[in-house]
């Protein structure tokens, strides 16, 4: 059973236009959300972070939205560079829980 | 800046092997993680631990062990290698508590032949 599902394995972009990923979840106790980038060959590294009190977190071109109700986040890339093409992988987290539960990821490319 | 370091970026290793993956990390976390990333598959929890010498099966522990004898330190042993452990090995580590993510070593591609 999938708790975060990234329904959209992959994603093709034009360099400058947005970029929108997508992240489904199931579990209501998740209380914040994360976006990890990873590069082929690398660790995942951190990217932005919502809390589930907030509707929106915004860090300089990336902006993350959730959707309670819905149960949904979506990341948005503005404007989009091929230094953003990279697989993406949301994550929910709980209170203490020591682990964070996954998405599969969705690989981006950017075209220049 | 912090950091966890895994000791190999690439290994080879011969089917029936017994192989060991270090992770090293500075930032006194607690809570540190063994997680395989396979494509398609994203990441998957191998084993984790939360202190020393204690440790909890992930999602897909079969074939594998860990030990942390230290807090810095946490291996991942492969008892007996096999060509369907070939995959990239992500250490992570995280404080504990609050709204903090993991911290990610660069991995080890390993592959089994």
């Amino acid at each position: 059973d999938q708790q975060v599902k990234q329904n959209s394995p992959s994603l093709s972009v034009q360099e400058g236009r947005i970029s929108i990923l997508n992240c489904d979840y199931t579990n209501s106790m998740f209380d914040y959300f994360l976006w990890y980038k990873k590069y082929p060959a690398e660790g995942p590294t951190f990217l932005i972070s919502i809390s589930s009190i907030k509707d929106k977190n915004e860090d300089g071109r990336f902006t993350v939205f959730l959707n309670k109700s819905a149960k949904h986040l979506s990341l948005h890339i503005v404007p989009s560079q091929p230094g953003d093409s990279a697989v993406y992988f949301c994550a929910g987290g709980a209170g203490n829980n020591r682990k964070l539960i996954w998405g599969l990821g969705t690989s981006l490319a950017v075209n220049p | 800046d912090v950091k966890v370091t895994q000791s190999s970026r690439y290994l080879v290793k011969r089917t029936g092997e017994k192989v060991f993956l270090e992770c090293v990390q500075d930032m006194d976390h607690e809570n540190m993680f063994w997680y395989r990333q396979d494509p398609g598959l994203g990441l998957r929890l191998i084993y984790f631990s939360y202190d020393v010498k204690m440790k909890e099966k992930g999602d897909i522990p079969e074939g594998y062990s860990v030990s942390r004898e230290k807090k810095e330190r946490f291996s991942l042993i492969l008892e007996s290698a096999s060509t369907n452990q070939t995959s990239m090995y992500l250490c992570a580590s995280r404080a504990p508590g609050g709204i903090y993510g993991y911290t990610f070593g660069s991995g080890t591609r390993l592959t089994v032949v």
